[in-house]
C-alpha cells in the first residue's frame, strides 16, 4: 500500500531563513505527488504538484519541490521564509489510476520567528 | 465564486444522535470526497464519489454514509454518533477528465464534537 512520511511534525525557522520540509513516499511505481498548505481554521489549498515531466516543480508563494525517484522523496523548499508562511503543510501521493484519491502525510507545522 | 461550501461549521452532538454534514460545489466537478482530520494524523478518506449516483468507501468509512444524487451535492451522514467521530471534516472536489489527477478544492471544514 502507498504511504507518505513527513519527517518532523513541527519545524521552526527564522524569517528570511531557508525552509525545508521533508517528504518521502513508498510506491512501486512513480506516483503523482502533491504539497498542500493549511492556514489556521481553513481548508487545504494546493501549493504544487508533480505528475510528469520536469522533476523540479514550482508552486505558489515561492515554494518549490523536487521529485527524486532514487530517494523516493519530494521535499518542499523556499529560499527565504516569510511570517505569512506559518501554516501546516501536507505532502500527499496519488496512485496513477487511483481515481484521484490522495494519501496524505501527517503534516508538518511550520513556525516562522521574527 | 463559492467553490466548495460546507455546513454547519461547528456542531456538538450527544452520543447516539445522528446528523448530516452538507457539502455543495459549484465548479461542475465530477469527483467529490469526504476526509476527516485528527490532530497529528493528517487526513483520512471516508468516502468518495466519481459522479452522481456512484459512491465508494475510503479508508475509514465505518459509522458514516453518503449519497450523491446530483453533481453538486455530497452529504455525509453520521448515524449513532460516537466520541471517536469527534473530528474536523473536510469536503473536497476535483475534476478528472484526462487521466491525470486534478487539484482538490477543499471546503473550510466542519468541526464536530460528540459528547
Amino acid at each position: 500500500a502507498q504511504s507518505v512520511t513527513q519527517l518532523g511534525s513541527h519545524v521552526s525557522v527564522s524569517e528570511g531563513a531557508l525552509v525545508l520540509l521533508r517528504c518521502n513516499y513508498s510506491s512501486s511505481v512513480p506516483p503523482y505527488l502533491f504539497w498542500y498548505v493549511q492556514y489556521p481554521n481553513q481548508g487545504l489549498q494546493l501549493l504544487l504538484k508533480y505528475t510528469t515531466g520536469a522533476t523540479l516543480v514550482k508552486g505558489i508563494n515561492g515554494f518549490e519541490a523536487e521529485f527524486k525517484k532514487s530517494e523516493t522523496s519530494f521535499h518542499l523548499t523556499k529560499p527565504s521564509a516569510h511570517m505569512s508562511d506559518a501554516a501546516e503543510y501536507f505532502c500527499a501521493v496519488s496512485d496513477r489510476g487511483s481515481q484521484g484519491n490522495l494519501i496524505f502525510g501527517k503534516g508538518t507545522k511550520l513556525s516562522v520567528k521574527p | 465564486n463559492a467553490g466548495v461550501t460546507q455546513t454547519p461549521k461547528f456542531r456538538i452532538l450527544k452520543i447516539g444522535q445522528s446528523m448530516t454534514l452538507q457539502c455543495a460545489q459549484d465548479m461542475n466537478h465530477n469527483y467529490m470526497y469526504w476526509y476527516r482530520q485528527d490532530p497529528g494524523m493528517g487526513l483520512k478518506l471516508i468516502y468518495y464519489s466519481v459522479g452522481a449516483g456512484i459512491t465508494d468507501k475510503g479508508e475509514v468509512p465505518n459509522g458514516y454514509n453518503v449519497s450523491r444524487s446530483t453533481t453538486e451535492d455530497f452529504p455525509l451522514r453520521l448515524e449513532l454518533a460516537a466520541p471517536s467521530q469527534t473530528s474536523v471534516y473536510f469536503c473536497a472536489s476535483s475534476y478528472l477528465g484526462t487521466g491525470l489527477p486534478g487539484e482538490l478544492f477543499f471546503g473550510e471544514g466542519s468541526r464536530l464534537t460528540v459528547l
